[in-house]
């Protein structure tokens, strides 16, 4: 069953300290990967799309890398604007869409 | 990527009312798509509605609960009739975009709360 998996639930950071969120998938065939934030009580916003593994996506404080079997969204000295849920979501090659269920990252001053 | 509105951002309803959310995309799009978001879940796909026939709703989601309209190629609205609290959710419409028009954008959300 095609499935995604985002660890860890929740992660805390003080401002400053680099970390990494994974993102392990099974799908039967892979048209893309992505991720996006989420403000709470709002709609995610589209950050970044990965196609085949090696690839790598950055922007800004993010950088998004991509395997066969995972993703991990890396994010490199952390403000506390950065605090959000970070969703990673999968496109088969049947055109379903599944969702995980986010990392919730809070960033300490 | 497409801009998407939707009304209203967030409402307060009573059991046993319907609620009406729009949604609006500033440019021509085949297909929308509309999701619930339970709290602490992740996006649950409703049911994707084309313009000029019938949405198709997903397993465990009936259009007797969530009528659908597609007047056209830039709106849509979803109706969420006879509320229960179990209804409280985000509710999401979204479109294809990107160069290959294989990513989601996303509404800004409806927040529905059921008392």
């Amino acid at each position: 069953e095609d499935q995604v998996t985002q660890s860890p639930e929740a992660l805390r950071l003080q401002e400053g300290e680099s970390s990494s969120l994974n993102c392990s998938y099974t799908v039967s065939g892979l048209r893309g990967l992505f991720w996006y934030r989420q403000d709470p009580g709002k709609g995610p916003e589209f950050l970044f799309t990965l196609y085949s593994a090696g690839e790598e996506k950055e922007k800004e404080r993010l950088k998004a890398t991509l395997t066969k079997k995972e993703s991990f969204l890396h994010i490199t000295a952390p403000k506390p604007e950065d605090s959000a849920t970070y969703l990673c979501a999968v496109r088969d090659t049947g055109n379903q869409f599944y969702f995980g269920t986010g990392t919730s990252l809070t960033v300490i001053p | 990527s497409a801009v998407i509105s939707q009304k209203p951002s967030r409402d307060i309803c009573q059991r046993g009312t319907s609620l009406t959310i729009q949604c609006q995309v500033d440019s021509q799009v085949t297909m929308m798509f509309w999701y619930r978001q339970q709290p602490g879940q992740s996006l649950t796909l409703i049911a994707t509605a084309n313009q000029g026939s019938e949405a198709t709703y997903e397993s465990g989601f009936v259009i007797d609960k969530f009528p659908i309209s597609r007047p056209n190629l830039t709106f849509s609205t979803l109706t969420v009739s006879n509320m229960s609290p179990e209804d409280s959710s985000i509710y999401l419409c979204s479109v294809n975009g990107g160069s290959l028009a294989d990513t989601q954008y996303f509404g800004p959300g409806t927040r529905l709360t059921v008392l």
